[in-house]
């Protein structure tokens, strides 16, 4: 069974940073693309980013809104993806999802604000 | 970026029922690959959202033959008969041909 459990999310300052991780068992993790995506509460999801996997050297890309402050990576001996959000602004608050392409992590809350 | 832009916004339905789900991008989807990388996604109540539909037309595993996913190049269609209790939520359609990865604003559906 594929499971993708997302951690550290929580209340942080405007400016503060933030690491998740996602924790992903029941498939071959160096196999998959890993994305991120966020969700503000009431909206449609936004994609993050992305880090290629095995086969494409773990590349990664990203979407331009988030670029240059947060960064995807991943630990493929303890099969987690991480993602570390710097100069965090209200915006940002949002439930996060780790994804592989076909399945979605149950999400974690992240509450910008002072 | 690539727009999505699903239509209606919301949909009222009799269980049953059925109905369809609009999606259109902004730009072709087609890859420099050949593939389409259009998929449909269901978000029930408090829920994650889960996979329905991938490269246009493929259901995911163990979602039932009620969901069937057309289209090509801009436009592209979520169709679903015999509506059931578990199908409500809000259906989002995403393209993942061109970076960034963009979906659609959701429908959601409800029972009339």
């Amino acid at each position: 069974e594929v499971k993708l459990l997302e951690s550290g999310g929580g209340l942080v300052q405007p400016g503060g940073s933030l690491r998740l991780s996602c924790a992903a068992s029941g498939f071959t993790f160096t196999d998959f693309y890993m994305s991120w995506i966020r969700q503000p509460p009431g909206k449609a999801p936004e994609w993050l980013g992305v880090i290629r996997n095995k086969a494409n050297g773990y590349t990664t890309e990203y979407n331009p809104s988030v670029k240059g402050r947060f960064t995807i990576s991943r630990d493929n001996t303890q099969n987690i993806l991480y993602l570390q959000m710097n100069t965090l602004r209200a915006e940002d608050t949002a439930i996060y999802y780790c994804y592989n392409n076909y399945y979605w992590g149950q999400g974690v809350m992240v509450t910008v604000s002072s | 970026d690539v727009v999505m832009t699903q239509t209606p916004v919301s949909l009222s339905v009799s269980l049953g029922g059925q109905v369809s789900i609009s999606c259109r991008s902004s730009q072709s989807l087609v890859h420099n690959n050949g593939n389409t990388y259009l998929s449909w996604y269901l978000q029930k109540p408090g829920q994650s959202p889960q996979l329905l539909i991938y490269k246009v037309s493929n259901r995911f595993s163990g979602i039932s033959d009620r969901f069937s996913g057309s289209g090509s190049g801009t436009d592209f269609t979520l169709k679903i008969s015999r509506v059931e209790p578990d199908d409500l939520g809000v259906y989002y359609c995403g393209q993942g041909t061109q970076y960034p990865w963009t979906f659609g604003g959701g429908t959601k559906l409800e029972l009339k």
